[in-house]
C-alpha cells in the first residue's frame, strides 16, 4: 500500500458545525502532515507530527485541532470554521521528517 | 526563515520542446530539494529529490535536476515535453536541523503544453 488515503473528499459546513476530516497511510511512515492549499497557490503547512507526537504548529488557529491516535491516522477536528478557511485540506506523510512527501488527494472543504 | 523562489509562473511550450524550470532558495545550510508536480483534477506527486550525492538527479517520466550548491538552485529539466506534462510543478526546499521535517514550497508554475 502506498497511498495516503483521505475521507471524506468533499465537505460543506456551517460556521457552527463540528466536523473532522481522516487521513491514513499504511507506508510505516512515521511524519504526518496537515497542509492547507488554496486555489492557484502553493500548500502551506499547519502541522507536523512525528512520531505520533505534534512537532510542528505553524500558528494555526484554535478551531482547528489536530489528533494522530495511532501512526498510521492523522486526524483534523474543525469547529466553528469561518468562510476564508474553504481549502484544498492535503495530508502527507513521510519516512522520516525531512523525506519526500506522499499526499492523499485532499478534502476540498467549503464554509458556508 | 527559508524561502523558495520559482521565477516562471507560467510556461507555455509545444510538444517536443525542451523544458527549463527555475527554483532558488535561501537557506545557508544543508537542505534536501525536492520537485512535486499536480496534474489537472490529481493530488501531488513527488517527482524527484535530492538529498546528498550526485548533483544530477533523475526522477520519474524523463524528468532531471540539477543543484547547484553556489548559486542555491535547484531546477528542473526535461529534454522532450509531451502533451502529458502539462500540470502545476513545485519546488520544495527542507531545510535540516530545522523545522523537523517541515518543507516550504514555491509558489509553482503552471507548464501548459500545445499538442
Amino acid at each position: 500500500d502506498t497511498e495516503v488515503t483521505q475521507t471524506p473528499k468533499h465537505l460543506v459546513m456551517g460556521m457552527t458545525n463540528k466536523k473532522s476530516l481522516k487521513c491514513e497511510q499504511h507506508m510505516g511512515h512515521r511524519a504526518m502532515y496537515w497542509y492547507k492549499q488554496k486555489a492557484k497557490k502553493p500548500p502551506e503547512l499547519m502541522f507536523v507530527y512525528s512520531y505520533e507526537k505534534l512537532s510542528i504548529n505553524e500558528s494555526v488557529p484554535s478551531r482547528f485541532s489536530p489528533e494522530c491516535p495511532n501512526s498510521s491516522l492523522l486526524n483534523l477536528h474543525l469547529h466553528a470554521l469561518q468562510p476564508e478557511d474553504s481549502a484544498l485540506y492535503l495530508c502527507a506523510s513521510s519516512q522520516r521528517s525531512g523525506s519526500g512527501y506522499t499526499f492523499g488527494s485532499g478534502t476540498r472543504l467549503t464554509v458556508v | 526563515a527559508q524561502s523558495v523562489s520559482q521565477h516562471n509562473h507560467h510556461v507555455i511550450l509545444s510538444e517536443a520542446a525542451s523544458l527549463e524550470l527555475g527554483c532558488n532558495y535561501s537557506y545557508g545550510g544543508t537542505v534536501n530539494l525536492f520537485w512535486y508536480v499536480q496534474y489537472p483534477g490529481q493530488h501531488l506527486q513527488l517527482l524527484l529529490k535530492y538529498f546528498s550525492g550526485d548533483p544530477l538527479v533523475k526522477g520519474i517520466k524523463g524528468f532531471e535536476a540539477e543543484f547547484i550548491k553556489s548559486k542555491f538552485s535547484f531546477n528542473l529539466r526535461k529534454p522532450s515535453v509531451q502533451w502529458s506534462d502539462t500540470a502545476e510543478y513545485f519546488c520544495a526546499v527542507n531545510a535540516i536541523g530545522i523545522g523537523a521535517g517541515k518543507s516550504t514550497f514555491g509558489d509553482g508554475t503552471t507548464l501548459t503544453v500545445k499538442p
